[in-house]
């Protein structure tokens, strides 16, 4: 089964830019999905295939996916990204579709 | 808009049962897949369970490994609603449940588009 492996932490100073990784055995050609999730509220789809943003979120967030590192950055960081951001996949090998989540980021804005 | 609103958590003992309800609106039910994705206080986030959508009378479901047996999926079209049926349940099923709504993309991908707002079980021991 997968494995998605995140950084416990990221501090960021307000106006730089953060950088999540998401290592994974095998991604091969699966696609990666992203979520923000602040203090107390659901999660959020930020990024999903890889580098998509659904309607709503910010240019600030984009995404890569390269080898078995996927990598969500977050440009011009502001208070208000300050979440746990979790990755995300899919697989549906062996008739058994099942999905998977990275161990998830918190970001501290200093 | 979409509203996922669950419902049904609580406080149970060990071994006992628990149903969550997800009472969805805001778009065309019937049509999409959905599931739960279930949160341990202070930990990350696990998928629980998903049922297939399209209105047809057969629905299949999947489970995580950890739940499988003794969780199971289920929805009524016809209301709209989503359930889950929690029995057997352990101290380690303590967490916010949350119902999702699933995207499937014809190049091979998924993901959960909406999420409901959680409803807490706790399993004491």
């Amino acid at each position: 089964s997968y494995v998605l492996t995140q950084p416990p932490s990221v501090s960021v100073a307000p106006g730089q830019t953060a950088k999540i990784t998401c290592g994974g055995n095998n991604f091969g050609s699966k696609s990666i999905h992203w979520y923000q999730q602040k203090p107390g509220q659901a999660p959020l789809l930020v990024v999903y295939a890889d580098s998509d943003r659904p309607s709503g979120i910010p240019e600030r967030f984009s995404g890569s996916n390269s080898g078995n590192t996927a990598t969500l950055t977050i440009s011009r960081v502001e208070a208000g990204d300050e979440a746990d951001y979790y990755c995300q996949v899919w697989d549906n090998s062996n008739d058994h579709a099942f999905y998977v989540f990275g161990t998830g980021t918190k970001v501290t804005v200093l | 808009e979409v509203q996922l609103l669950e419902s049904g958590g609580g406080l149970v003992q060990s071994g006992g049962s628990l149903r969550l309800s997800c009472a969805a609106s805001g778009f065309t039910f019937r049509s999409y897949a959905m599931g739960w994705v279930r949160q341990a206080p202070g930990k990350g986030l696990e998928w629980v369970s998903g049922i297939s959508g399209g209105g047809s009378s057969t629905n299949y479901a999947d489970y995580a490994d950890s739940v499988k047996g003794r969780f199971t999926i289920s929805r009524d079209n016809f209301k709209n609603t989503l359930y889950l049926q929690m029995d057997s349940l352990r101290a380690e099923d303590t967490a916010v449940y949350y119902c999702v709504s699933v995207y499937y993309h014809n190049s091979g991908y998924s993901l959960f588009d909406y999420w409901g707002q959680g409803t807490l079980v706790t399993v004491s021991s």
